[in-house]
């Protein structure tokens, strides 16, 4: 499965909206996970199963979606969200990320 | 809070072996899934397998089968992630994670990562 990730980047104002979108290449139900990653760190999981958030995630983070399109929206962007976020389809191996998206702080 | 554990760092010569290893921290870790992933310098996220330690039950991404072996040795809590004959462009940063399930869940604790660099 096919996984499309739009933007690969962007630059925004603390305090903004920002939208990313993920589109599979077929149906995956709502088997959709969303993962933070900042410069030289291990990816952290945000969201999974499309919309719950992880335990400790800011409620500025949201995720909606289902069936073949995804979006993860950070409200009232803040300095330490600057970083790349990527999508991942865990609804059947092989397992397939999306190619990330970059967010830089105006 | 489980913990995985990777080395830090490898360097080898191109045609060399290699076995990294992903070690959890609780007796739990034969219950998981570990998953391997891949990242190239500057690049996204690639999923190369997952295996059970438990039964050492493993599933390969098409891209990476053949070109590394998984394997997982449940008495010491650790997964490996194996190549015969490394090549330059081998080189890049491997994380293992684990899961609830072989699909269907997420990746809910990452190990720190493991840069592995081949270059002569």
């Amino acid at each position: 499965i096919q996984m499309t990730q739009s933007p690969s980047s962007l630059s925004a104002s603390v305090g903004d909206r920002v939208t990313i979108t993920c589109r599979a290449s077929e149906n995956i139900n709502k088997y959709l996970n969303w993962y933070q990653q900042k410069p030289g760190k291990a990816p952290e999981l945000l969201i999974s199963g499309a919309s719950t958030l992880q335990s400790g995630v800011p409620s500025r983070f949201s995720g909606s979606g289902s069936g073949r399109d995804f979006t993860l929206t950070l409200n009232n962007l803040q300095p330490e969200d600057s970083a790349t976020y990527h999508c991942q389809q865990s609804y059947t191996t092989p397992l397939s990320f999306g190619g990330g998206t970059k967010v830089e702080i105006k | 809070e489980v913990h995985l554990v990777q080395p830090t760092a490898e360097l080898k010569k191109p045609g060399e072996s290699l076995r990294i290893s992903c070690q959890g921290s609780e007796n739990k870790f034969n219950k998981f899934w570990i998953g391997w992933v891949r990242q190239m310098p500057g690049k996204g996220l690639e999923w190369v397998g997952i295996i059970y330690p438990f039964d050492s039950d493993t599933r390969y991404s098409p891209s990476f089968e053949g070109q590394v072996t998984i394997s997982a040795d449940k008495s010491i809590n650790t997964a490996y992630l194996q190549w015969d004959s490394l090549k330059a462009s081998d080189t890049a940063t491997y994380y293992c994670a684990r899961s609830v399930t072989s699909s269907g869940s997420a990746y809910e604790s990452w190990g720190q990562g493991t840069l592995v660099t081949v270059s002569s």
